[in-house]
């Protein structure tokens, strides 16, 4: 079994300003773990994702996550806000159909807000 | 290279119809996702088609089917259409049953159930 949860579904930041996106997760195996953007009347697009590798994640446009594992967490940071990081942020954690593919489960979704 | 694509952009019914939705996965993927986004939610997996055959599903009812033809795209169909169908229907296409691979998501159909 295998949830998400996004704490705050609004974040409101100024331009400029940290930005920080906090998402717990629950899997019962070592998980995949996903941010995905989403802007208005538009997809899903992945912005970074932790396969085990390196705990700290650089995505693009300047985003990271840093998977602490004793925190079950996967907190979604930018140094410096901008106008067009304005959008929907989803964090997904990945477990293994039986038929041997992966299927996310995404968390309910924070709205970021950046002021000028 | 084409990314995901789906048609139609938007479209409405009437509670009981049937409606079909397609989606042209990008091209070398081999694997179609399809999610319902109901409004202020995250995204719920549907089912997933591998190679033209249902590789999972997630808890929808049976009247929620689907197809992927020989070229790799994907028809999701719903029958007798409730209220609570309303959602935008998202498409993802992915190589190799996604598996550690990125899922590249298509702009979504918006359905809406009168």
């Amino acid at each position: 079994a295998q949830s998400v949860t996004q704490l705050g579904s609004h974040v409101s930041v100024s331009e400029g300003a940290l930005v920080l996106l906090r998402c717990n997760y629950s899997s019962s195996v070592p998980p995949y773990l996903f941010w995905y953007v989403q802007y208005p009347n538009q997809g899903l697009q992945l912005l970074l994702k932790y396969t085990s590798a390196a705990t700290l994640v650089k995505g693009i446009n300047g985003f990271e996550a840093e998977f602490k594992k004793s925190e079950t967490s996967f907190h979604l940071t930018k140094p410096s806000a901008h106008m067009s990081d304005a959008a929907e942020y989803f964090c997904a954690v990945s477990g293994r159909l039986s038929g041997g593919s992966y299927i996310p489960t995404f968390g309910r979704g924070t709205s970021l807000i950046v002021h000028p | 290279e084409t990314g995901v694509t789906q048609s139609p952009t938007h479209l409405i019914k009437t509670r009981g119809q049937q409606v079909t939705l397609r989606c042209s996965s990008q091209s070398g993927h081999n694997t179609v996702s399809w999610y319902q986004q109901a409004l202020g939610q995250g995204p719920q997996f549907i089912f997933q088609y591998y190679r033209e055959e249902e590789n999972g599903r997630g808890n929808f009812p049976p009247r929620f089917s689907g197809l992927q033809f020989p070229n790799y795209s994907s028809e999701l169909n719903v029958n007798a259409l409730e209220l609570d169908d309303s959602a935008l229907y998202l498409c993802a296409s992915s190589a190799n049953q996604g598996s550690r691979n990125e899922q590249f998501f298509g702009p979504g159909t918006r359905l809406t159930v009168l």
